[in-house]
């Protein structure tokens, strides 16, 4: 059974980078057809995607995100990264890493999350 | 930053049918058929739960259904009972520039 697992600190200063990856188990990250994610979620609020890495190779970004987000692949550890650099306290959310279905374009997998705080 | 609009909550009595809408425009819902819906409880995670309009991934019970029509996408869920009082999400894929679009989420409430 695939299982997603976020990890990363929980604190981030401001203006800091963020750093967050996501173990994949259960299944292979080069796994033809699929898409690897992050979206996050502001305390009582909604969901936001952030980036996705393609099978392919190719990385999606939310054009809003675009220019402080990068998002990766360590094939070598089934692992997905993600990096937001310059975070302010609206950046303070939790953090999700999903599977994406190419076909579908739906998350069909996530993870538990991870709540990261920004602060000074 | 959501292009899609929910409606903020729905509720219904257990045994009744509820619809929660999500208009977004033609860059996404009206589009492609392209739309997944949601379901979250506190504190967990998202779970998918209707993809591509109207199909049910393996497990997701049949008293979730969903259709489009033009620019609106609708989940439907019958025969309400407790365990559905959570909040849901439709997102869809957008040719703007995003993979996935969400909308702002439908709280509901079983009476």
């Amino acid at each position: 059974q695939l299982q997603l697992q976020e990890s990363g600190p929980g604190l981030v200063k401001t203006s800091e980078t963020l750093s967050l990856h996501c173990t994949v188990s259960g299944g292979s990250i080069t796994k033809t057809g699929y898409y690897w994610g992050w979206i996050r979620q502001p305390p009582g609020k909604g969901l936001e995607w952030i980036g996705s890495f393609s099978y392919t190779g190719t990385t999606y970004y939310n054009p809003s995100l675009k220019s402080r987000v990068t998002v990766s692949v360590d094939t070598s550890k089934n692992q997905l990264s993600l990096k937001l650099s310059s975070v302010t306290a609206a950046d303070t959310s939790v953090y999700y890493c999903a599977r994406g279905a190419g076909s579908s374009v739906s998350l069909d997998s996530w993870g538990q999350g991870t709540l990261v705080t920004v602060s000074s | 930053q959501s292009g899609l609009t929910q409606p903020a909550s729905v509720s219904g009595s257990p045994g009744q049918s509820i619809t929660i809408s999500c208009t977004g425009s033609t860059s996404d819902v009206a589009g492609y058929n392209y739309v997944s819906w949601y379901q979250q409880h506190p504190g967990k995670a998202p779970k998918l739960i209707i993809y591509e309009v109207s199909n049910r991934p393996s497990g997701v019970s049949t008293r979730f259904s969903g259709y489009k029509s033009g620019t609106t996408a609708y989940l439907t869920i019958s025969g309400l009972q407790a365990e559905d009082e959570a909040d849901y999400y439709c997102s869809s894929y957008s040719s703007a520039g995003a993979l996935y679009v969400f909308g702002p989420g439908t709280q509901v409430t079983v009476l």
